[in-house]
């Protein structure tokens, strides 16, 4: 079974901090993703990633920076948090090549920034 | 990024009832699909779909791949309580996913 892990479940947070989010896949996966979830509107792609040290810009990548130093991990970084970053994240890995449609997430992190 | 119009946004399921939920495109994707989101979880994929005019089942649910391949719907038969939950579309091109705002499924009182 495919194991997406995120670091913490709930996250509560000060505007200016600086916040790192961790996820980790078990599955030797090329592809890892971060994405925001907003009621009603759906998963908004962040940034993704489809190796080591590589990066690609999402749909919404303003405020948020990606780390990708191992494979299995993939880190999230807001650097200056900011209330509008109040939201759900979730992280997604897949394999490369013609199954790379076959996203699988973790639980997600809730995150708060007062 | 690429829009997705899924509808209804919300809806009350009573057991035993038919649900049908759809979803629009103005952009072609190579292969729709469909997540479950159950609470407080991430989403977890239900039905892939490879081919324009494909129709597949997976127990209660089935889904059709549009023949434009601008559209998906997916029905769930026979619905029971758990299957409750924030049902998503999905379009993949390019290695990435563009997803719908989500259909959410409560049971009525």
């Amino acid at each position: 079974d495919v194991k997406v892990t995120q670091s913490s479940r709930y996250l509560v947070k000060r505007t200016g901090e600086k916040v790192f989010l961790e996820c980790v896949q078990d599955m030797d996966h090329e592809n890892m993703f971060w994405y925001r979830q907003d009621p009603g509107l759906g998963l908004r792609l962040i940034y993704f990633s489809y190796d080591v040290k590589m990066k690609e810009k999402g749909d919404i990548p303003e405020g948020y920076s990606v780390s990708r130093e191992k494979k299995e991990r993939f880190s999230l970084i807001l650097e200056s948090a900011s209330t509008n970053q109040t939201s759900m994240y979730l992280c997604a890995s897949s394999v490369e090549g013609l199954e790379s449609d076959t996203q699988y997430f973790g639980p997600g992190t809730r995150l708060t920034v007062l | 990024g690429q829009q997705l119009n899924q509808s209804p946004q919300s809806m009350f399921i009573q057991e035993g009832e038919d649900v049908s939920m759809n979803c629009t495109s103005s952009s072609i994707f190579n292969t729709w699909l469909w997540y479950k989101q159950d609470p407080g979880e991430g989403p977890v994929l239900l039905i892939a779909l490879y081919k324009a005019g494909e129709l597949t089942s997976n127990g209660r649910l089935t889904a059709q791949f549009g023949i434009t391949r601008k559209d998906s719907f997916l029905n769930i038969s026979a619905s029971i309580p758990s299957d409750v939950g924030i049902y998503f579309c999905a379009g993949h091109n390019d290695y990435k996913l563009s997803f719908g705002a989500g259909t959410t499924v409560t049971v009525r009182a």
